[in-house]
């Protein structure tokens, strides 16, 4: 089983300031892995696919990068809006299982 | 407009079962992959369940023998029939459509209804 790790657990950062979290897997997903927002009370949201591609809609401060077994999610410029949860995930075909990292939250400083 | 939304959450006590539904409107169930994935009070996110299209399903150890995971095309509608419920279990759930790029993602998600497994 693929083990997602994210890095850290908290970031307290600043609006405008830029955002850098990390998700490591215990094998290599190759650059299958995805990213999500999620805020308190409310759905995950899809912010980026294939380690670089942004699901649709999703501002362009939002980048993704990485592949193999360490992946980052950058946020350039950090809005208000920004500050949640964010969670790493892949899926694995043998045996079928989609993980997720155990999430990172992104709070004001 | 993609939508879903799920129903059916409550309480319930140990060993009980709960069926929960989740209703999708803007396209076809059948014609997609569509999971379940659930999120134990302020914990982080769990796959569940996966139907595909042509109606294999898969399970995560957790819940495998106990729940299951179906559909209804008349309705465009998916189903978890989750059964022998304990403590654990207790989470609120999503629905969500799996779509594939080169990885699977989920890239619709419903709004969640809670389960709450207690005496």
């Amino acid at each position: 089983e693929i083990v997602l790790t994210q890095s850290p657990a908290t970031l307290s950062l600043s609006p405008g300031e830029r955002a850098t979290l990390s998700c490591r897997a215990s094998q290599s997903v190759s650059s299958y892995l995805a990213w999500y927002q999620q805020k308190p009370g409310q759905a995950p949201r899809l912010l980026i696919y294939d380690a670089s591609n942004r699901a649709t809609g999703i501002p362009a401060r939002f980048s993704g990068s990485g592949s193999g077994t360490d992946f980052t999610l950058t946020i350039s410029s950090l809005e208000p809006e920004d500050f949640a949860v964010y969670y790493c995930q892949q899926r694995s075909n043998w045996p079928l299982l989609y993980t997720f990292g155990q999430g990172t939250k992104l709070e004001i400083k | 407009e993609v939508q879903l939304v799920e129903s059916g959450g409550g309480l319930i006590q140990p060993g009980g079962s709960l069926r929960l539904s989740c209703a999708a409107s803007g396209f076809t169930v059948s014609s997609n992959y569509m999971s379940w994935v659930r999120q134990a009070p302020g914990k982080g996110l769990e796959w569940v369940s996966v139907i595909y299209s042509g109606g294999s399903t898969y399970y995560a150890d957790s819940v495998k023998g106990r729940f299951t995971i179906s559909r209804d095309n008349s309705k465009n509608t998916l189903y978890l029939q989750m059964n022998s419920l304990r403590a654990e279990d207790t989470a609120v759930y999503y629905c969500a459509r799996d779509r594939m790029s080169s990885g699977w993602y989920f890239d619709y998600w419903g709004q969640g209804t809670l389960v709450t497994v207690s005496s």
